[in-house]
């Protein structure tokens, strides 16, 4: 079965502290991972595609990183207008999975 | 920058009537998609549509869903009676033909659905 775990749940650090968000998933026939933002009572904001294991991408304090098995979003020196909750999400078929999402809170 | 935008933000409606959201996805974009979030769950898919056809489904969409794009630009979710259970916001979101691999999906603002 199809399936995208994301770790921690929760996860509250001090400005400025990096950090990094895990995504581990099982899906047949992957084609494509996706990170998104959510705000409270918004949509998932697009963030970044990864397709294959190794590649990577940056924008700004984040970066995401892919293996065959999971990928990381570091975010470095992060800001309090960084909180949100990070959702990753798996490509399959004409479809995408998500994970439950990271809540991360950074206090100024 | 192209976005998509959703109508109504919020839909209040009685259990057993009918409702309509309406999406605008991105204007060169072919594949269309709902996705429903029920509070402080995950989002979850519905529906893709393509070439005037659905393309998949979820076990969630059933015979009380059904989509239309009646127009060149609208994209619709049509719920025939609305249960309780069906309480939740609604996204829309478009992407752009490629390669082989799944496109990019980018997400309106949603409709929250409010059944009493």
């Amino acid at each position: 079965e199809d399936q995208v775990t994301q770790s921690p749940e929760a996860l509250r650090l001090q400005e400025g502290e990096s950090s990094s968000l895990n995504c581990s998933y099982t899906v047949s026939g992957l084609r494509g991972l996706f990170w998104y933002r959510q705000d409270p009572g918004k949509g998932p904001e697009f963030l970044f595609t990864l397709y294959s294991a190794g590649e990577e991408k940056e924008k700004e304090r984040l970066k995401a990183t892919l293996t065959k098995k999971e990928s990381f979003l570091h975010i470095t020196a992060p800001k309090p207008e960084d909180s949100a909750t990070y959702l990753c999400a798996v490509g399959r078929a004409s479809k995408i999975i998500f994970g439950s999402g990271t809540r991360l809170s950074i206090r100024p | 920058e192209p976005e998509v935008t959703q109508t109504p933000s919020h839909q209040v409606t009685q259990m057993g009537q009918e409702v309509i959201l309406r999406c605008v996805p991105i204007s060169n974009h072919l594949y269309f998609y709902w996705y429903r979030q029920i509070l402080g769950q995950k989002v979850e898919f519905l529906v893709s549509f393509y070439n005037n056809e659905i393309s998949e489904k979820s076990e969630i969409f059933d015979d009380q869903f059904s989509v239309e794009r009646p127009d060149g630009s609208n994209f619709t979710l049509k719920i025939r009676s609305t249960k309780l259970e069906d309480s939740a916001m609604y996204f829309c979101a478009s992407s752009d033909p490629g390669g082989g691999a799944v496109d990019t999906q980018y997400f309106g603002p949603g409709t929250r659905l409010t059944v009493l």
